[in-house]
């Protein structure tokens, strides 16, 4: 089955230590997402790729970083996480047209629910 | 600045049937989608209204009111799988989802 798949599932890090968490997609979209999600609240967009093209959110910290090295995976990147970054970090795929802007519905991994001890 | 509202949470009983409201006001319109998401999993599409009316989908349908910015997720025939979480996300005008926080619906047997 075509699908998006996160990696780790649970990923516990240090206060300060980097951490890398991992998408990959076998539905062949061309636009990718990573939101971050607190409890209760809505998915907050941090990053999407359309393509190679890289679109950072105005309000996305400095601290999170992006990657996409081809179609099929992308990483997130948190440079020196704080206790403020305990969330679940999803990935969602979906299809566009060639300007990027994309009515179709986006398709969600499971989830990686970070930890910062 | 742009606005989602739904309520917070919801109960309703098995077998029952259950609207669940959303406002939204957004810069454009492109079309409003509800997703569901359980608790510690992702969200999960199910449908997607961009004119005004009502689309029936099994036990579930999703109306829109354009003009008053206005949609509803209704549940029929209540299981207790579908406790969960319901997000309304309406696309605007520069096609970017904004998404409401979602409401939790509690199922009671």
């Amino acid at each position: 089955d075509a699908m998006v798949i996160q990696n780790p599932r649970y990923q516990v890090t240090q206060f300060g230590k980097p951490v890398t968490l991992s998408c990959s997609q076998t539905l062949n979209h061309n636009v990718m997402y990573w939101y971050q999600q607190k409890s209760s609240q809505a998915p907050k967009l941090l990053f999407h790729y359309y393509d190679k093209d890289f679109n950072n959110e105005a309000d996305t910290p400095d601290n999170f970083q992006s990657r996409r090295p081809n179609t099929s995976f992308c990483f997130l990147d948190i440079r020196s996480p704080g206790l403020g970054d305990a969330a679940m970090y999803l990935c969602a795929t979906s299809n566009s047209g060639r300007t990027g802007y994309s009515n179709q519905p986006q398709h969600f991994g499971d989830g990686t629910r970070l930890s910062i001890l | 600045g742009q606005n989602i509202d739904q309520p917070t949470e919801m109960t309703a009983t098995e077998g029952a049937i259950v609207q669940i409201n959303c406002t939204y006001q957004t810069s454009g319109f492109n079309g409003l989608f509800w997703y569901q998401q359980h608790a510690g999993e992702a969200p999960t599409f199910l449908s997607y209204n961009v004119l005004d009316g009502l689309e029936e989908k099994g036990r579930f349908s999703s109306f829109l009111s354009r003009s008053k910015g206005y949609s509803y997720l209704l549940l029929k025939e209540l299981q207790m799988k579908d406790s969960a979480s319901y997000l309304c996300a309406v696309l605007d005008s520069n096609y970017q989802l904004i998404w409401g926080a979602g409401t939790k619906l509690i199922i009671k047997p």
